[in-house]
């Protein structure tokens, strides 16, 4: 079974530009996180979308949006870069029950110039 | 003071150590955790999955949960090089939002 995987692998974007990563999850798992790595904060929770809709939310400004669709793809959209969002981003896919594993793609690195 | 509290390290042992990695954590809504490994420039790879209190084994890896004290660790057995990676503990309530703790560098020597 494949894993899942994040497109693009880098990014290299300037101040004030947005930016959309995608995410497809492994094959049958409907619910995708998102995930901030930073070597200051580390691993930080984004949001969670279960069957197109979002179902947790950590605490990340507006610029920071997603989406699901109905195959289960998601996407992760930064308005207005900032200096401060240069960071590996991470997306993780589970089968969407109440607990269950959750398994990490290789991620996205963004580098905001 | 954050939620989960690990020891970003660096860890460094001989090859064929015995390794304890541990957290500590603040929130008692925590019932799943979980121990992830991460290679430099890769997504973390899960190790362990425990929930609630007690101790799960997987080959060289022994997860242990103290619900009590708020307390987990992971103990690696005839730790080799390529165990040389970064160590994060997670943990969540009901539902999907992980917390991590900041993640150890551990460094095995051969």
């Amino acid at each position: 079974k494949a894993g899942v995987t994040q497109t693009p692998r880098y990014l290299i974007k300037t101040r004030g530009q947005q930016v959309t990563l995608s995410c497809s999850p492994i094959s049958g798992h409907r619910s995708v996180s998102w995930y901030q790595q930073t070597p200051g904060q580390g691993l930080q929770f984004l949001f969670e979308y279960f069957s197109e809709t979002q179902r947790n939310k950590g605490n990340f400004p507006g610029r920071f949006s997603g989406r699901q669709f109905s195959n289960s793809r998601s996407e992760m959209n930064v308005s207005t870069l900032e200096l401060g969002d240069s960071a590996l981003y991470l997306c993780a896919s589970s089968l969407g029950t109440v607990q269950e594993t959750q398994y990490f793609g290789p991620g996205t690195r963004l580098l905001v110039l | 003071q954050k939620e989960v509290e690990q020891d970003p390290g660096p860890l460094s042992v001989p090859e064929g150590a015995i390794v304890s990695l541990n957290c500590t954590y603040s929130n008692s809504a925590f019932q799943y955790f979980m121990w992830y490994r991460q290679y430099s420039r890769k997504g973390p790879e899960l190790l362990m999955y425990t929930y609630s209190s007690g101790n799960k084994e997987d080959g060289r890896f022994t997860a242990q949960v103290d619900k009590s004290s708020k307390y987990i660790s992971l103990f690696i057995r005839d730790s080799q090089p390529s165990d040389s990676a970064t160590y994060l503990c997670a943990m969540s309530g009901f539902g999907n939002k992980l917390v991590f703790g900041a993640g150890t560098i551990l460094r095995v020597k051969s």
